[in-house]
């Protein structure tokens, strides 16, 4: 099982800031993921990342959102201008053996 | 796109009674069928999953089936304990060309397991 840190565990901000989210995967995976779940929810797809570009993407993951890898190990998701809808937990997941394992999330409250 | 029902939304059974959760999807294309366990504040954690050219897959007291041709999948959890208790969530997925495996999910099922 690939193992993936996320940092922060929890992120308050306020409406309209920019928020970074970061995932370290463990092991070196090549494919990266973030899903969102709001609270009580099921989990939603935001997007997926494969060799440094991205992949598959939601119609959640819309202009508001970003995703790099900006140092080759870091994988972070960008939120330009929080809104309140989206506060949720955000979890970042990686593939090994063609099974997709979920990092610990960050909790990100929109004020 | 792809989309996943799942049922039901909540499930209480005694301790060692057997649960079963079902799901069904609508994308024939759907090749990976995972399950999550989900307990609270947590991650979601991989506990078993099928692939499309298997029927049935079992991991000791847990227990999953697909049906192709219905689309739909279930997972049965046997001799249920106590620590059985979480959000259970299906899931299905299409390797696409790029084998990025997005997953869609279900609603998820609150399993309370009553000693």
């Amino acid at each position: 099982e690939p193992e993936v840190t996320q940092t922060p565990s929890h992120q308050v901000t306020q409406m309209g800031q920019e928020v970074i989210l970061r995932c370290v995967p463990i092991s070196n995976h090549l494919y990266f993921y973030w899903y969102r779940q709001i609270l009580g929810q099921k989990v939603e797809f935001l997007v997926s990342f494969y060799n440094n570009e991205i992949s598959e993407k939601s119609e959640i993951f819309d202009d508001q959102f970003s995703v790099e890898r900006p140092d080759g190990s870091n994988f972070t998701l960008k939120i330009r201008s929080t809104k309140l809808e989206d506060s949720a937990m955000y979890f970042c997941g990686a593939l090994g053996g063609g099974e997709q394992f979920f990092g610990p999330g960050t909790r990100l409250t929109v004020l | 796109g792809e989309n996943v029902e799942q049922h039901p939304s909540t499930l209480s059974v005694q301790e060692g009674d057997s649960a079963v959760i079902k799901c069904t999807y609508s994308d024939s294309a759907s090749n990976y069928f995972p399950w999550y366990k989900q307990e609270l504040g947590k991650r979601p954690q991989l506990i078993i999953d099928i692939r499309s050219n298997v029927g049935e897959k079992k991991d000791q007291r847990i227990a999953v089936t697909l049906n192709k041709t219905a689309k739909h999948f279930s997972l049965h959890i046997t001799e249920t304990q106590p620590e059985d208790s979480a959000v259970y969530f299906c899931a299905a997925s299409m390797s696409s060309g790029a084998g990025s495996y997005q997953l869609t999910f279900g609603k998820g099922t609150k399993l309370s397991v009553i000693p």
